[in-house]
């Protein structure tokens, strides 16, 4: 799987949208990008994924850059629930069978 | 649809005792696993169960065995405990399923924090 590479804290205000970076300039072709968040004592949480298009669902916003080597995850708007560690993960679609959690951006979003 | 359901919540032991961690799913996922995550640490995979009937040993097995009971059930047995031990454990079932973009996603348990003495 590629490496990724996150900022490790991030703060932004209760309302505003939150852009969580990633970059994973070594992804292949068939790697795809997730996201992963978790909230102090729970369990991870799966958030978004995709492969090279834009993806949007009911949680969140994934941004992939045209060359695959970056991407953004927005959370249009925060809430103080969302504070939490996000992990951006880059992996096949098939083979490994574990997820491998990097030290991820630890959000905190503020009243 | 309760997800992924993991019992205890909270367990204490002592070194040498025995105990069985349960995992539970109602999401008719084939595959399971069970991870160890240690504080301020990421999380390491310990057994998987890739479809009923079979699993395999992933990054640190050593000391724990598991029981695929059927689809929905996947436990994991701590034999004879150990202060290392000490950890929150998480189950998680993973979802293949997908329409214009394939899954390949793990849903994950609330956790059993495990302390031995």
């Amino acid at each position: 799987d590629a490496k990724t590479t996150q900022p490790p804290s991030m703060d932004c205000a209760e309302g505003r949208a939150a852009n969580l970076p990633c970059n994973h300039s070594t992804i292949s072709g068939n790697e795809y990008v997730y996201w992963y968040r978790q909230i102090h004592s729970q369990g991870p949480q799966y958030i978004i994924h995709g492969l090279k298009n834009n993806e949007t669902n009911e949680m969140a916003s994934l941004i992939i850059t045209e060359d695959r080597k970056s991407s953004t995850l927005i959370l249009p708007h925060a809430t103080l629930r969302d504070t939490a560690v996000y992990y951006c993960i880059v992996r096949l679609l098939q083979g490994a069978q574990k997820l491998v959690f990097g030290q991820g951006t630890r959000l905190t979003i503020n009243p | 649809n309760a997800g992924v359901t993991q019992t205890p919540k909270f367990q204490v032991l002592k070194t040498g005792q025995s105990m069985t961690l349960q995992c539970a799913q109602d999401m008719n996922h084939n595959s399971m696993y069970w991870y160890r995550q240690d504080p301020g640490m990421g999380l390491r995979l310990i057994y998987y169960s890739a479809s009923e009937g079979t699993t395999d040993k992933g990054e640190v097995p050593n000391g724990y065995n598991v029981s695929r009971l059927n689809k929905r059930e996947f436990s994991l047995r701590l034999e004879s405990a150990a202060p290392s031990q000490t950890s929150v454990y998480f189950c998680a079932s993973r979802d293949w399923t997908g329409t214009h973009l394939p899954k390949n996603i793990q849903y994950f348990g609330a956790g059993t924090r495990l302390s031995v003495l």
